[in-house]
C-alpha cells in the first residue's frame, strides 16, 4: 500500500485569489501521478497526467508540476473563480504495481 | 458520446444479502476498475481487469468479486452483504494500460447495508 497524502485537507479562497495545494507521494519507484477534480454529486474527471520530474502542466488557469525526485506534485489555480469549488484529488502509481494509489483529496471552496 | 454508467445510483440492502453492481462502458475501454470511497480515505480499488475474461484483485477485495464477460460491462458482486461495505463505489475505464492512461470515472453508486 502506497502512502499518498494531500494538503491541506481542506481550503477557502475568496474569489480572485491565487491558490496552490499539495501531493505527497513516495519518491522511490514513481511512475506515474494524475490529478483529478472531483464535483460533489459527480465523478472525478482528469486534470492531468505528469511522468517526468520537472513536468509543468496548464489547463487554463490552473497548473501542475512535478518533482519526483522529492515525491511532490503542487496543484496551481490562478485567480479563483466559484465554478473552481471542488475536491482535487491525486493519484500515484508506483513502477512497482499495477494500481493507483489515491490521496484523500483537498476540498477547495471559493466564496465570491 | 462514449460514456460509462453505473446502475443502479442508490441501493439498500440488509446484511448477508447479495448485491450486484453495474458498470457499463462504451469507450471500448480494455481496462475497467472499481473503487470505493469512504470518509478519511480516496479511493481504494477493489478489483480492476484488463480486458474480457482477466480479473484482479485490488488493495480492499475481500467480500467483492467481479466478472468480464464482455468488453463493456464489469459487474461488482457483493456476496454477503456487510455494514462495512456500506460506502460510494465508483467504476472507472481505461484505454490501454494504466500506467500513463486517464480513467473515465462513472457517475457512483451510494450503497448502504443495514
Amino acid at each position: 500500500i502506497l502512502n499518498v497524502e494531500q494538503s491541506p485537507q481542506s481550503l477557502h479562497v475568496q474569489e480572485g485569489d491565487s491558490t496552490n495545494f499539495t501531493c505527497s507521494f513516495p519518491s522511490s519507484n514513481f511512475y506515474a501521478l494524475h490529478w483529478y477534480r472531483w464535483e460533489t454529486a459527480k465523478s472525478p474527471e482528469a486534470l492531468f497526467v505528469m511522468t517526468l520530474n520537472g513536468d509543468e502542466k496548464k489547463k487554463g488557469r490552473i497548473s501542475a508540476t512535478l518533482n519526483t525526485k522529492e515525491g511532490y506534485s503542487y496543484l496551481y489555480i490562478k485567480g479563483s473563480q466559484p465554478e473552481d469549488s471542488a475536491t482535487y484529488l491525486c493519484a500515484s502509481l508506483p513502477n512497482t504495481g499495477n494500481q493507483f494509489y489515491f490521496g484523500t483529496g483537498t476540498s477547495l471552496t471559493v466564496i465570491p | 458520446d462514449a460514456e460509462i454508467t453505473q446502475s443502479p445510483r442508490h441501493k439498500i440492502t440488509e446484511t448477508g444479502r447479495q448485491v450486484t453492481l453495474a458498470c457499463h462502458q462504451t469507450w471500448n475501454h480494455n481496462n475497467m476498475f472499481w473503487y470505493r470511497q469512504d470518509l478519511g480515505h480516496g479511493l481504494r480499488l477493489i478489483h480492476y481487469s484488463y480486458g474480457v475474461h482477466d480479473t484482479n484483485k485490488g488493495e480492499v477485495s475481500d467480500g467483492y468479486s467481479v466478472s468480464r464477460s464482455n468488453t463493456e460491462d464489469l459487474p461488482l458482486t457483493l456476496e454477503s452483504a456487510a455494514s462495512s461495505q456500506t460506502s460510494v463505489y465508483f467504476c472507472a475505464s481505461a484505454q490501454t494500460g494504466i500506467l500513463a492512461d486517464t480513467q473515465y470515472f462513472g457517475p457512483g453508486t451510494r450503497l448502504t447495508v443495514l
